[in-house]
């Protein structure tokens, strides 16, 4: 059972333009929000994250947003930069104390120049 | 170059083999996560070491198996191999049990 959901498998966006990428989850117990990036024959690439007692989290281009009744969050990149093109992924972690993460699919981000 | 390391990079195994993953973490991390990421798929969770002991298990099979040494590198030992463990396993570690995880290159393994 997915309980974090990309439902994007692709985004293609024009460079300097907003991506806007998109998460879900299913777990009312997740308390912890990241995003990862990853390049081909690379591992993920810590970007940002979210805790659940914020709603909004800025880094630079990049914004996390948190909708804790919708459960849902978002990425927003901007501009968009042909280096951006990667393969973005959601990720949270529980309460428990484990801190292990539970990945989404994952989003391929292609920014044209 | 996220500091963690892992070998090798590509294996190549026929079912029913063992084979050894291993792992080294940042320098001064006390925990280490394995993952495994099958074809268009998420990366799954499958166990979590801090400082030497097991923390957390996952979606991990009977015939697979991990430990944490003394000096914090860890190995992932997968046996009894079938075509299914076919996947790309990655390893991470965070200073502590924090949730911000530092990935390593991964593994991708190939079973014949």
């Amino acid at each position: 059972d997915q309980q974090v959901k990309q439902n994007s498998p692709s985004l293609s966006v024009q460079e300097g333009r907003i991506s806007i990428l998109n998460c879900d989850y299913t777990n009312s117990m997740f308390d912890y929000f990241l995003w990862y990036k990853k390049y081909p024959a690379e591992g993920p690439t810590f970007l940002i994250s979210i805790s659940s007692i914020k709603d909004k989290n800025e880094d630079g281009r990049f914004t996390v947003f948190l909708n804790k009744s919708a459960k849902h969050l978002s990425l927003h990149i901007v501009p968009s930069q042909p280096g951006d093109s990667a393969v973005y992924f959601c990720a949270a972690s529980d309460q428990t104390g484990a801190n292990n993460l539970f990945f989404g699919t994952g989003t391929r981000l292609t920014v044209i120049p | 170059d996220s500091g963690v390391t892992q070998t090798p990079k590509h294996l190549i195994t026929a079912t029913g083999q063992r084979v050894t993953l291993r792992c080294s973490p940042r320098s001064g991390d006390l925990s280490v996560y394995w993952y495994q990421q099958s074809l268009d798929q998420g990366l799954q969770f499958l166990i979590q070491y801090y400082n030497g002991e097991e923390r957390a298990k996952g979606n991990i099979l009977e015939r697979f198996s991990a430990q944490q040494f003394p000096d914090l590198h860890s190995e992932l030992n997968l046996s009894s191999l079938e075509l299914g463990d076919s996947a790309l396993y990655f390893c991470a570690s965070s200073p502590g049990l924090v949730n911000e995880q530092f990935f390593g290159p991964g593994t991708r393994l190939t079973v014949l």
